[in-house]
């Protein structure tokens, strides 16, 4: 069964230093995510990627953050400068259609000294 | 008034019992309802997907919207050590371009003994 993978499964780094996050969505799904768990707190939604353009943000989505798809299968999370409070697991999810449900990776666990 | 409330918990119960968890939510606007398990530092899997109000099975599992109460319910009968893991309502929120994103529930850990 097709399924979401992410790489590391874990990362550790010192503050200030830049992260890049990857992951490989369904091979025929459209729309790709990325999420954030804080420990101990609520799934959150960061970003949605669309036909090669971030389609929509939340708030904690800043310039710090940044998302690609280099090439026909990674998606990427950046975080150019982190902070203690980036410290968190974050999921990537693609889905396939409009109204499609969203499958999930099983996540990078990142944590910032 | 928080989007979507869901009980942490956490639930304890007996194996073979019937497991009700629960979730309410505040927007009227919501139409897709999702259940997802997630075990221990793993990703959310999605176990059911309900359109709307009314019921679905799948197998042990029953999920149920109630629209008019902004109430949904997922029904696990003959529980299974198997099943402890923690259970994730969400919502499927609809940008105005068209675009979504799910909105989550703080999860309820469920630990069924054998």
């Amino acid at each position: 069964e097709p399924e979401v993978t992410q790489t590391p499964s874990h990362q550790v780094t010192q503050m200030g230093q830049e992260v890049i996050l990857r992951c490989v969505p369904i091979s025929n799904h459209l729309y790709f995510y990325w999420y954030r768990q804080i420990l101990g707190q609520k799934v959150e939604f960061l970003v949605s990627f669309y036909n090669n353009e971030i389609s929509e943000k939340s708030e904690i989505f800043d310039d710090q953050f940044s998302v690609e798809r280099p090439d026909g299968s990674n998606f990427t999370l950046k975080i150019r400068s982190t902070k203690l409070e980036d410290s968190a697991m974050y999921f990537c999810a693609s889905r396939a259609g409009e109204i499609e449900t969203q499958y999930f990776g099983p996540g990078t666990r990142l944590l910032v000294l | 008034q928080k989007e979507v409330e869901q009980d942490p918990g956490p639930l304890s119960v007996p194996e073979g019992a019937i497991v009700s968890l629960n979730c309410t939510y505040s927007n009227s606007a919501f139409q897709y309802f999702m259940w997802y398990r997630q075990y221990s530092r793993k990703g959310p899997e999605l176990l059911m997907y309900t359109y709307s109000s009314g019921n679905k099975e799948d197998g042990r599992f029953t999920a149920q919207v109630d629209k008019s109460s902004k109430y949904i319910s997922l029904f696990i009968r003959d529980s299974q050590p198997s099943d402890s893991a923690t259970y994730l309502c969400a919502m499927i929120y609809m940008f105005s371009g068209g675009y979504n994103k799910l909105i989550f529930g703080a999860g309820t850990r469920l630990a069924v003994h054998p």
